[in-house]
């Protein structure tokens, strides 16, 4: 069964625009990554953010957790229409196994 | 600047035939891992190796076998096809070894399978 869930499955905004995605899991987390999938390509890993962290940014990315409601969101900010992918969550569990959890996805689409 | 290289990219079997799928890494990664990607769903771990040597199962390990050849090499059989396995899977690499963080992955392109 799928660990994280995304929040919405589609999302469609204008050039410019934040974009605001959302992912909650079901146990406990070791840390929670996100990815980005561009139509037919592999995964790339985009910014991870450790169990006990809150906030963490990289350029225009900004990702918040919340481990008492088992909840993240990834804001991506002045969005370009390079941005338009699918964006996955990915959560490791406390077994330090090295095994990533992913979510369904949200699919962007940026329009320029 | 090869990365996560997989192979073939794209394979069209009959029910019931076999094949494998290649996998190999030039970041001297320990750690590899075979996913398979439904349409719209995200992706689902079929095995994974923790290290050269130590392969184990995930989440949909049925119908397929896996083979840590190496440090860089990591095959993925599907032993008798079925239409269930019409997917793309994907292979990844990780620096992770037991005790440490997992940093996240790096994947190949894929490889889109069908099974009529």
């Amino acid at each position: 069964s799928q660990q994280g869930e995304e929040d919405p499955q589609a999302l469609s905004i204008q050039e410019g625009e934040n974009a605001t995605m959302n992912c909650s899991y079901k146990t406990s987390i070791n840390n929670l990554q996100w990815y980005r999938q561009n139509s037919g390509r592999g995964l790339v890993h985009l910014i991870l953010i450790r169990s006990n962290e809150r906030e963490k940014h990289s350029g225009r990315l900004r990702v918040t957790l919340d481990t008492s409601k088992k909840s993240s969101s990834l804001l991506i900010t002045a969005s370009r229409a390079a941005d338009t992918a699918s964006y996955f969550c990915a959560t490791d569990d406390n077994t330090n196994a090295g095994k990533s959890t992913f979510g369904d996805g949200t699919t962007l689409t940026v329009k320029p | 600047n090869a990365g996560v290289t997989q192979t073939p990219k794209f394979q069209v079997l009959k029910t019931g035939q076999s094949m494998t799928l290649q996998c190999a890494q030039d970041m001297n990664h320990n750690s590899m891992y075979w996913y398979r990607q439904d349409p719209g769903m995200g992706l689902r771990l079929i095995y994974y190796s923790a290290s050269e040597g130590t392969t184990d199962k995930g989440e949909v390990p049925n119908g397929y076998n896996v083979s840590r050849l190496n440090k860089r090499e990591f095959s993925l059989r599907l032993e008798s096809a079925a239409p269930s396995q019409t997917s793309v899977y994907f292979c990844a690499s990780s620096p992770y070894f037991t005790g440490t963080t997992n940093y996240g992955y790096t994947f190949g392109s894929g490889t889109r399978l069908t099974v009529v």
